[in-house]
């Protein structure tokens, strides 16, 4: 167990339609990181946020977007969901900014239909 | 970007063999991390390693950063490291890991 958790574990949704995805992070840490693993893209990074504000981007699609909130816990929201968006998102989480091992949760399974 | 890759893609070994993954690296690196993802998509650590060797019971891990280049050995190996293996590499001041490839080991009986 990484003490990185993650909810829902699983959500099947239809084209078109919004979810929303939440990650606690490891007690301690401030940072957040959302990640998709997809078949044809293998794993990639989407967006970073530090004790609340947003350091980094990564190939996030301009239908999600992500929030830290004060409890550091994160959301990261999809809509206008495509067949597409079919993935395995992780959250992961460190103590600091920059090259502080990461701990992954156990990821959120979205299936597009 | 920088590209990372591993080999050999796919890997099939009898229980009680022992293997060696690589991940090499196209620019240098901050740190490196190895994971393995278990057949219920769980990715779990293994090693936190910018240089030099560690060890963790049977597996061990190696990181020649001049050289770019990362090795994953795994002796003994058991049904219950079936999986994929990723290495993944923190670059300039970035905190984003970027992954490699993987290697999909199966142990058999």
């Amino acid at each position: 167990d990484s003490g990185v958790t993650q909810t829902p574990k699983h959500l099947i949704t239809a084209t078109g339609q919004r979810v929303t995805l939440r990650c606690s992070p490891r007690s301690g840490d401030l940072s957040v990181y959302w990640y998709q693993q997809s078949l044809d893209q293998g794993l990639q990074f989407l967006i970073q946020y530090y004790n609340g504000e947003e350091r980094a981007k990564g190939n996030i699609l301009e239908r999600f977007s992500a929030q830290q909130f004060p409890d550091l816990h994160s959301e990261l929201n999809l809509s206008s969901l495509e067949l597409g968006d079919s993935a395995l998102y992780f959250c992961a989480s460190s103590y600091g900014l920059a090259s502080y091992e990461q701990y992954f949760g156990p990821g959120t399974r979205l299936t597009v239909t | 970007g920088i590209q990372v890759e591993q080999s050999p893609p796919d890997l099939i070994l009898q229980e009680g063999a022992n293997s060696t993954l690589r991940c090499n690296f196209s620019d240098s690196v901050n740190n490196l991390q190895w994971f393995h993802q278990n057949p219920w998509g769980q990715l779990i650590n293994l090693f936190y390693i910018p240089s030099g060797t560690k060890q963790n019971g049977r597996l061990s891990a190696t990181t020649v950063a001049t050289e770019r280049y990362s090795l994953l050995y795994i002796s003994s190996s058991q049904t219950t490291d079936s999986g994929v293996y990723f290495c993944a590499v923190y670059t300039g001041t970035a905190s984003k890991l970027t992954f490699g490839t993987g290697t999909r080991l199966q142990v058999t009986l």
